[in-house]
């Protein structure tokens, strides 16, 4: 099965700087790369997504790169703000049974940014 | 508009126990999944519904673990007997397409003593 290495675990970054989140996959069959915000007693919320046939994509202050044949892709936060702190997961999915998702997790980066 | 929503948000059982996690997805959504978040990890994935369906159950750590669907809305998951190592957060997620992005509920925390 499907296996991802999250890393840093924990990132402390000074306001207004910028934060760098790396994640490694193993099946080369994967090819959607979602990445979630968890704050402490809520659910996971998505924040941006990137699919195989895509390299690199932005919304506002956050960005996901994709290496297809290196099998990593990367979430980047620019100008950081105290309410970025946060735990981020990424997560790689294959195709199920009934063309849903099954998305296997990383482990999780404690962000924490100090004003 | 309304999110997904778990109940009951906190739960303790005694070793032994049987216990109901309750699951309302965002209204029609087809699919809805389960996953299990322990303590400092990423969620892991139990199992899939597709309306009433269960087309995956591959992630169910044991046969004390059961989910269902009957209507194709709201789901239940239920673990009996529960174990120490049951203790964990339970989310639910639910998708209106296929496949399309997952949308996760609150979770419910259970605590197995």
């Amino acid at each position: 099965g499907e296996n991802v290495e999250q890393h840093p675990s924990t990132l402390s970054v000074q306001e207004g700087d910028s934060a760098v989140i790396k994640c490694t996959y193993s099946d080369s069959a994967s090819n959607y790369f979602p990445w979630y915000k968890q704050e402490l007693g809520k659910g996971p919320q998505l924040i941006i997504d990137i699919r195989s046939n895509v390299g690199e994509k932005k919304d506002q202050r956050i960005a996901v790169t994709l290496n297809k044949t290196a099998k990593h892709f990367s979430l980047h936060i620019t100008e950081t703000q105290p309410e970025d702190s946060a735990v981020y997961f990424c997560a790689a999915s294959i195709r199920m049974t009934g063309s849903a998702r099954q998305l296997t997790f990383g482990s999780g980066t404690q962000l924490t940014v100090l004003p | 508009g309304a999110g997904v929503s778990q109940s009951p948000r906190y739960k303790v059982a005694k070793r032994g126990q049987d216990v109901a996690l309750r699951c309302d997805p965002i209204s029609g959504h087809v699919s809805l999944f389960w996953y299990q978040q322990a303590l400092g990890q990423g969620p892991e994935f139990l199992t899939y519904f597709q309306n009433e369906a269960q087309l995956d159950k591959s992630g169910l750590p044991s046969d004390r673990f059961f989910a269902e669907r009957p209507e194709g809305s709201v789901s239940t998951l239920k673990i009996q007997r529960t174990q120490q190592e049951d203790s964990a957060v339970y989310l639910c997620a639910s998708s209106l397409m296929m496949p399309g992005t997952q949308y996760f509920g609150p979770g419910t925390r259970l605590t197995v003593l």
